[in-house]
């Protein structure tokens, strides 16, 4: 069984601050890394995949880094909004199979 | 933007009951997936399927359950007796490659309650 951690469980933030979060997975076996926003009642939007060691995305306001030998990914939200509010999850695809292991969340709460 | 719509969005059955949950995927997408998430519990993979058939299957998805596409437009989970740690929130996905590049797409939820 893989174990992907994200931390914190939760994080409260004041509108316009900058905020980041881990997810930790194990390095061996690693194929792609995901991170999916999840606002309450909608359905989970994918918000990056990222396969190589190094690895920078960004979506507007959004960014990611990846580093598969120590096992871990940042996701970075600058100047945050309230519509920033949701639960963002990372999954590892490990080994090339469509599957991916969900971490447990991690959920935002961005304060006007 | 295209999307992957699930039917119904509440379903509450009796323990032993069958349960069909619907879902159809975006239309050109090739994979397709069911995940639950158990309230406060990660959420778990259950089945893909492509190509019309199985592709891999966690422990979870036992003889209980079984998917089909029937028509080459919907693709369903079937739970034949449910019990009620089967209760989650349901979740079908679509991928258009293998390759991961573009994430799933996911439904927006059943959530199944046994009673």
């Amino acid at each position: 069984i893989l174990n992907v951690e994200q931390s914190p469980q939760s994080l409260h933030v004041q509108e316009g601050d900058s905020t980041n979060f881990t997810c930790s997975f194990p390095s061996s076996n690693f194929y792609a890394l995901h991170w999916y926003r999840w606002e309450t009642a909608k359905s989970p939007e994918a918000l990056f995949v990222m396969t190589l060691n190094g690895d920078e995305k960004k979506k507007g306001r959004i960014s990611a880094t990846l580093n598969t030998k120590e096992g871990y990914s940042y996701l970075y939200i600058k100047g945050s909004q309230p519509e920033d509010s949701a639960t963002y999850l990372c999954a590892l695809n490990s080994g090339g199979y469509q599957k991916v292991t969900f971490g447990t969340g991690t959920k935002l709460q961005v304060i006007p | 933007e295209p999307e992957v719509t699930q039917t119904p969005s509440h379903q509450v059955t009796q323990m032993g009951q069958e349960v069909i949950l619907r879902c159809v995927p975006i239309s050109n997408h090739l994979y397709f997936y069911w995940y639950r998430q158990i309230l406060g519990q990660k959420v778990e993979f259950l089945v893909s399927f492509y190509n019309n058939e199985i592709s891999e299957k966690s422990e979870i998805f036992d003889d209980q359950f079984s998917v089909e596409r029937p028509d080459g437009s919907n693709f369903t989970l079937k739970i034949r007796s449910t019990k009620l740690e089967d209760s989650a929130m349901y979740f079908c996905a679509s991928n258009l490659e293998r390759g991961q590049q573009y994430g799933y797409t996911f439904g927006s939820g059943t959530r199944l309650t046994v009673v």
